[in-house]
């Protein structure tokens, strides 16, 4: 089992709809979650990060966590076509000073 | 601009020699970390330093060497060890060395056999 696991899509979906990446993690003593975006070609650039059970908003992105059942979920409302990109989800795991990555989701949105 | 800056931003390696990338950051950061993705993969740790003249192995350390004398740079050296160098490698800081602190990027470098 991988420690961070992503689907890799693509999902697609239509420009304005909601766009819902998961992400499960397989060290229960996981304290603290990213998620990245990732530009074809270019560097990861941070989005969000969620500690603590239960949602966090940050204008159309809302970060999601559920430590009991070991995922962490990045929604996107009104997806735009520039929001077209690779979605890393990134986990802190126990008694290691770096994150660990997910392989990513490629998110489509078509205009 | 406060950042991550790292140079060059293509490198071409030829068999049997030793290449060195540069990360210089002014964010006055505490850790830096390297980290190499293959296409279509996600990020792996190669080495990370939580504090001037201290540093420790990541998952995929073999073929690679770190050096951090200053605060604000943190070199990575591919070795003529490393014989799958090409990848993307990425360099990133935290203000703190706990994995609770968010990690910002650099822009990265692409590294190729010739």
């Amino acid at each position: 089992q991988k420690e961070v696991e992503q689907n890799s899509g693509p999902l697609s979906v239509p420009e304005g709809a909601i766009a819902s990446l998961n992400c499960t993690y397989s060290d229960r003593g996981s304290q603290s979650f990213f998620w990245y975006r990732q530009y074809s070609g270019k560097s990861p650039e941070l989005i969000m990060f969620i500690y603590s059970n239960g949602d966090k908003e940050d204008g159309r992105f809302t970060a999601q966590l559920n430590k009991a059942s070991q995922y962490v979920s990045l929604l996107i409302r009104d997806s735009q076509p520039s929001d077209s990109a690779t979605y890393l989800c990134a986990v802190s795991r126990t008694g290691r000073r770096a994150l660990t990555f997910g392989s990513g989701t490629r998110l489509q949105v078509q205009p | 601009d406060g950042g991550i800056t790292q140079s060059p931003k293509y490198l071409f390696r030829k068999e049997g020699q030793n290449v060195t990338l540069s990360c210089e950051q002014n964010l006055n950061h505490d850790a830096m970390y390297w980290y190499r993705q293959d296409p279509g993969q996600g990020l792996r740790l190669i080495y990370y330093s939580q504090i001037v003249n201290d540093f420790q192995k990541g998952d995929i350390a073999e073929g690679y060497s770190v050096s951090r004398e200053k605060k604000e740079s943190f070199p990575l050296t591919v070795t003529s060890a490393q014989k799958n160098p090409t990848a993307f490698y990425l360099c990133a800081s935290s203000m703190y060395s706990n994995s609770n602190q968010p990690q910002h990027f650099g822009d990265g470098t692409r590294l190729s056999i010739l």
